[in-house]
Protein backbone atom coordinates (compact mmCIF):
# COMPACT_ATOMS: atom_id res chain seq x y z
CA UNK A 1 0.00 0.00 0.00
CA UNK A 2 1.01 3.09 -0.88
CA UNK A 3 1.66 5.84 2.36
CA UNK A 4 3.58 7.94 4.30
CA UNK A 5 4.66 6.61 7.83
CA UNK A 6 5.70 8.74 10.89
CA UNK A 7 6.70 7.69 14.36
CA UNK A 8 6.15 7.91 17.13
CA UNK A 9 2.40 9.49 16.37
CA UNK A 10 1.92 10.57 19.72
CA UNK A 11 4.96 12.20 21.92
CA UNK A 12 5.10 14.17 25.36
CA UNK A 13 8.79 15.34 26.44
CA UNK A 14 10.50 18.37 28.40
CA UNK A 15 12.19 21.28 27.51
CA UNK A 16 15.75 20.55 25.98
CA UNK A 17 15.24 16.87 25.03
CA UNK A 18 16.61 16.48 21.94
CA UNK A 19 14.07 14.38 19.65
CA UNK A 20 13.91 12.70 15.89
CA UNK A 21 10.41 12.32 14.35
CA UNK A 22 10.88 9.96 11.22
CA UNK A 23 9.22 9.95 7.75
CA UNK A 24 9.14 7.13 5.25
CA UNK A 25 7.47 7.11 2.28
CA UNK A 26 7.41 4.10 -0.42
CA UNK A 27 5.84 5.65 -3.20
CA UNK A 28 9.68 6.89 -4.37
CA UNK A 29 8.57 10.48 -4.45
CA UNK A 30 11.49 13.57 -4.99
CA UNK A 31 9.92 15.90 -3.09
CA UNK A 32 8.98 15.64 1.21
CA UNK A 33 8.22 18.24 3.12
CA UNK A 34 7.43 19.03 7.11
CA UNK A 35 4.54 20.81 8.31
CA UNK A 36 3.02 21.74 11.56
CA UNK A 37 -0.59 23.17 11.98
CA UNK A 38 -1.60 24.99 14.51
CA UNK A 39 -5.37 25.64 15.57
CA UNK A 40 -6.59 28.85 13.85
CA UNK A 41 -2.95 28.94 11.77
CA UNK A 42 -3.72 26.34 9.31
CA UNK A 43 -0.70 24.49 8.12
CA UNK A 44 2.79 26.05 7.91
CA UNK A 45 5.56 24.48 5.81
CA UNK A 46 8.91 23.97 8.61
CA UNK A 47 11.39 22.29 5.27
CA UNK A 48 11.29 20.96 2.47
CA UNK A 49 13.48 18.44 0.44
CA UNK A 50 13.77 18.70 -3.91
CA UNK A 51 15.60 15.29 -3.20
CA UNK A 52 18.43 13.43 -1.88
CA UNK A 53 20.65 15.70 -0.27
CA UNK A 54 18.96 19.19 -0.95
CA UNK A 55 16.87 20.47 1.49
CA UNK A 56 15.47 24.25 2.18
CA UNK A 57 13.81 26.13 4.69
CA UNK A 58 10.50 26.65 4.89
CA UNK A 59 8.13 29.63 6.59
CA UNK A 60 8.97 28.23 9.76
CA UNK A 61 12.05 26.53 10.07
CA UNK A 62 13.49 28.13 13.53
CA UNK A 63 14.16 25.59 16.00
CA UNK A 64 14.07 22.17 13.59
CA UNK A 65 16.68 20.61 11.77
CA UNK A 66 16.57 18.19 8.53
CA UNK A 67 18.44 15.43 6.56
CA UNK A 68 17.56 13.41 4.03
CA UNK A 69 20.20 11.10 3.40
CA UNK A 70 17.92 8.24 1.36
CA UNK A 71 14.72 9.36 -0.89
CA UNK A 72 12.60 7.53 1.35
CA UNK A 73 13.22 9.09 4.51
CA UNK A 74 13.14 12.48 5.62
CA UNK A 75 13.46 13.04 9.53
CA UNK A 76 12.70 15.93 11.49
CA UNK A 77 14.88 16.70 14.58
CA UNK A 78 14.37 19.09 17.36
CA UNK A 79 17.67 19.75 18.95
CA UNK A 80 16.51 21.42 21.77
CA UNK A 81 12.39 21.31 22.34
CA UNK A 82 10.42 24.28 23.64
CA UNK A 83 7.16 24.65 24.75
CA UNK A 84 6.07 27.13 21.77
CA UNK A 85 6.82 23.73 19.69
CA UNK A 86 4.19 21.77 20.73
CA UNK A 87 2.39 21.16 17.91
CA UNK A 88 0.65 18.62 15.31
CA UNK A 89 3.14 17.74 12.90
CA UNK A 90 2.74 16.09 9.21
CA UNK A 91 5.21 14.83 6.46
CA UNK A 92 3.91 15.10 3.06
CA UNK A 93 5.80 13.54 -0.20
CA UNK A 94 4.75 14.17 -4.12
CA UNK A 95 6.14 12.38 -7.20
CA UNK A 96 7.18 15.23 -8.98
CA UNK A 97 8.67 19.04 -7.48
CA UNK A 98 6.06 21.68 -7.01
CA UNK A 99 5.23 23.99 -10.19
CA UNK A 100 4.72 21.12 -12.10
CA UNK A 101 1.43 19.43 -13.18
CA UNK A 102 -0.62 18.57 -9.96
CA UNK A 103 -0.04 18.93 -6.44
CA UNK A 104 -1.07 16.11 -5.09
CA UNK A 105 0.79 15.49 -1.86
CA UNK A 106 0.20 12.06 0.32
CA UNK A 107 0.30 13.33 4.06
CA UNK A 108 1.07 11.53 6.75
CA UNK A 109 -0.79 10.40 9.91
CA UNK A 110 0.58 13.01 12.07
CA UNK A 111 2.57 13.29 14.90
CA UNK A 112 1.30 14.96 18.27
CA UNK A 113 4.47 16.55 19.80
CA UNK A 114 4.13 18.25 23.89
CA UNK A 115 6.80 19.99 25.03
CA UNK A 116 6.78 20.49 28.81
CA UNK B 1 2.16 39.23 0.94
CA UNK B 2 0.87 35.92 -0.59
CA UNK B 3 -2.33 34.87 2.09
CA UNK B 4 -5.11 32.27 1.99
CA UNK B 5 -8.35 33.01 3.79
CA UNK B 6 -11.20 30.81 4.02
CA UNK B 7 -14.69 31.40 5.49
CA UNK B 8 -16.76 30.34 7.25
CA UNK B 9 -14.45 28.94 10.05
CA UNK B 10 -17.48 26.05 10.43
CA UNK B 11 -20.52 25.40 8.79
CA UNK B 12 -23.22 23.30 9.87
CA UNK B 13 -25.85 21.55 7.35
CA UNK B 14 -28.41 19.55 7.43
CA UNK B 15 -28.53 16.36 5.19
CA UNK B 16 -28.94 17.45 1.42
CA UNK B 17 -28.67 20.88 1.79
CA UNK B 18 -26.58 21.87 -0.32
CA UNK B 19 -23.68 25.36 0.57
CA UNK B 20 -20.60 26.32 -0.70
CA UNK B 21 -17.53 27.20 1.36
CA UNK B 22 -15.22 30.11 0.44
CA UNK B 23 -11.14 30.30 -0.13
CA UNK B 24 -9.52 34.15 -0.82
CA UNK B 25 -6.38 34.51 -2.62
CA UNK B 26 -4.24 37.14 -2.83
CA UNK B 27 -0.70 36.02 -4.25
CA UNK B 28 1.60 37.36 -6.87
CA UNK B 29 1.20 35.29 -9.56
CA UNK B 30 -1.32 31.83 -9.55
CA UNK B 31 0.39 28.76 -9.87
CA UNK B 32 -2.07 26.41 -8.70
CA UNK B 33 -5.03 26.48 -6.29
CA UNK B 34 -5.94 23.41 -4.08
CA UNK B 35 -8.45 21.66 -2.88
CA UNK B 36 -7.75 18.60 0.67
CA UNK B 37 -10.20 17.36 2.91
CA UNK B 38 -8.96 16.24 6.35
CA UNK B 39 -10.89 14.27 8.69
CA UNK B 40 -9.87 14.51 12.77
CA UNK B 41 -7.08 12.95 13.89
CA UNK B 42 -5.79 12.58 10.01
CA UNK B 43 -3.70 13.89 7.57
CA UNK B 44 -5.16 15.91 4.53
CA UNK B 45 -6.03 14.04 1.80
CA UNK B 46 -6.30 15.60 -1.83
CA UNK B 47 -9.02 16.71 -3.50
CA UNK B 48 -8.75 18.99 -6.31
CA UNK B 49 -5.89 21.28 -8.17
CA UNK B 50 -7.51 24.30 -10.29
CA UNK B 51 -5.29 26.48 -12.15
CA UNK B 52 -6.51 29.37 -14.42
CA UNK B 53 -9.78 31.26 -13.51
CA UNK B 54 -13.23 29.58 -15.16
CA UNK B 55 -11.32 26.43 -14.32
CA UNK B 56 -13.70 23.82 -12.27
CA UNK B 57 -13.38 20.30 -11.34
CA UNK B 58 -15.77 17.70 -9.62
CA UNK B 59 -15.97 14.72 -7.65
CA UNK B 60 -19.18 13.46 -6.59
CA UNK B 61 -21.19 15.64 -4.41
CA UNK B 62 -18.33 18.15 -4.57
CA UNK B 63 -17.02 20.92 -7.08
CA UNK B 64 -14.60 23.59 -7.19
CA UNK B 65 -14.58 26.67 -9.22
CA UNK B 66 -11.98 29.42 -9.56
CA UNK B 67 -11.90 32.97 -10.33
CA UNK B 68 -9.20 35.79 -10.12
CA UNK B 69 -9.54 36.20 -6.61
CA UNK B 70 -11.31 33.35 -5.11
CA UNK B 71 -12.28 29.73 -4.95
CA UNK B 72 -15.69 27.88 -4.44
CA UNK B 73 -16.00 24.35 -3.32
CA UNK B 74 -19.90 23.51 -3.84
CA UNK B 75 -21.15 20.59 -1.91
CA UNK B 76 -24.28 19.62 -3.06
CA UNK B 77 -26.81 17.30 -1.24
CA UNK B 78 -24.06 16.42 0.96
CA UNK B 79 -23.92 13.25 3.11
CA UNK B 80 -22.77 12.43 7.03
CA UNK B 81 -19.61 11.31 5.42
CA UNK B 82 -18.96 14.41 3.90
CA UNK B 83 -18.00 16.05 7.26
CA UNK B 84 -14.21 16.59 7.50
CA UNK B 85 -11.89 19.97 7.71
CA UNK B 86 -11.78 21.70 4.10
CA UNK B 87 -8.51 23.49 3.58
CA UNK B 88 -7.73 25.39 0.17
CA UNK B 89 -3.81 26.36 -0.86
CA UNK B 90 -2.04 28.49 -3.11
CA UNK B 91 1.14 28.00 -4.73
CA UNK B 92 2.47 31.07 -6.55
CA UNK B 93 4.60 31.43 -9.54
CA UNK B 94 7.33 33.12 -7.88
CA UNK B 95 8.00 29.64 -5.51
CA UNK B 96 8.56 26.33 -7.15
CA UNK B 97 8.36 24.97 -3.60
CA UNK B 98 5.98 27.12 -1.22
CA UNK B 99 2.72 26.27 -0.64
CA UNK B 100 -0.01 28.59 1.90
CA UNK B 101 -2.47 27.13 3.50
CA UNK B 102 -5.65 28.48 4.96
CA UNK B 103 -7.11 28.00 8.13
CA UNK B 104 -9.72 26.05 6.92
CA UNK B 105 -13.59 25.24 7.07
CA UNK B 106 -14.76 22.78 9.40
CA UNK B 107 -18.31 21.18 7.47
CA UNK B 108 -20.65 19.17 10.15
CA UNK B 109 -23.42 17.76 8.40
CA UNK B 110 -26.52 16.22 10.35
CA UNK B 111 -28.58 13.66 9.14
Amino acid sequence: EAQVTQNPRYLITVTGKKLTVTCSQNMNHEYMSWYRQDPGLGLRQIYYSMNVEVTDKGDVPEGYKVSRKEKRNFPLILESPSPNQTSLYFCASRPIPPGQGSNEQFFGPGTRLTVL
Amino acid sequence: EDQVTQSPEALRLQEGESSSLNCSYTVSGLRGLFWYRQDPGKGPEFLFTLYSAGEEKEKERLKATLTKKESFLHITAPKPEDSATYLCAVQARSSASKIIFGSGTRLSIRP
